[in-house]
């Protein structure tokens, strides 16, 4: 049950695209398509943003997308909007209703 | 409006026990698995517990097993977890997450709070 990793921080100015990176193994990311990437902002619950790799829930909007090559999965924030700097978290489950985590992303809007 | 509330958290002594709940409404709380998910402060989050709808499979994190206890009762909507033999290490805000299918998360609580001092 080891973390997947994801890189502490990722910045990028608004308007422009950045992109977090979500790395596991073959138990997780890569044994599954039910990769999911959670927003979080200072002192909120987290919220839902992408599910199985590459799904938006309804009014989630289209700026979010998700990839995945292998046992790493990406989260892509294009058009960069101050609001989207936040906590970004990647989630894969690993069977019989257990899930692991990423240690998750700081996201600076510049 | 779907909704999850938690509650039971407090300020609690190093060994003691802790129960745990979480009120669901606006879903069909039985067609669902759900999960505790838990933040220390100023951390990440870590997945703690899940349950499928019947409870027929109930898994745990390492660093958790054969403390906690994850259990529901579908008549009463309800989620719940019992932690015993608490450590300053299970100090975090608790959510109480509903899945819609395989680890897919998408209702969160607010959270409760679980403080273990020594």
């Amino acid at each position: 049950q080891s973390a997947l990793t994801q890189p502490p921080s990722a910045s990028g100015s608004p308007g422009q695209s950045v992109t977090i990176s979500c790395t596991g193994t073959i138990s997780d990311v890569g044994g599954y398509n039910y990769v999911s990437w959670y927003q979080q902002h200072p002192c909120k619950a987290p919220k839902l943003m992408i599910y199985e790799v590459n799904k938006r829930p309804s009014g989630v909007p289209d700026r979010f997308s998700g990839s995945k090559s292998g046992n790493t999965a990406s989260l892509t924030v294009s058009g960069l909007q101050t609001d989207d700097e936040a906590d970004y978290y990647c989630s894969s489950y690993t069977g019989f209703n257990a899930v692991v985590f990423g240690g998750g992303t700081k996201l600076t809007v510049l | 409006e779907v909704r999850l509330v938690e509650s039971g958290g407090g300020l609690v002594q190093s060994g003691r026990s802790l129960r745990l709940s979480c009120a669901a409404s606006g879903f069909t709380f039985d067609d669902y698995a759900m999960h505790w998910v838990r933040q220390a402060p100023g951390k990440g989050l870590e997945w703690v517990s899940g349950i499928n709808w019947n409870t027929a499979n109930i898994a745990y994190a390492d660093s958790v097993k054969g403390r906690f206890t994850i259990s529901r009762d579908n008549a009463k909507n309800s989620l719940y977890l019992q932690i015993n033999s608490l450590r300053a290490e299970d100090t975090a805000l608790y959510y109480c997450v509903k899945d819609f299918s395989s680890g897919n998360l998408d209702v969160w609580g607010q959270g409760t709070t679980v403080t273990v001092s020594s």
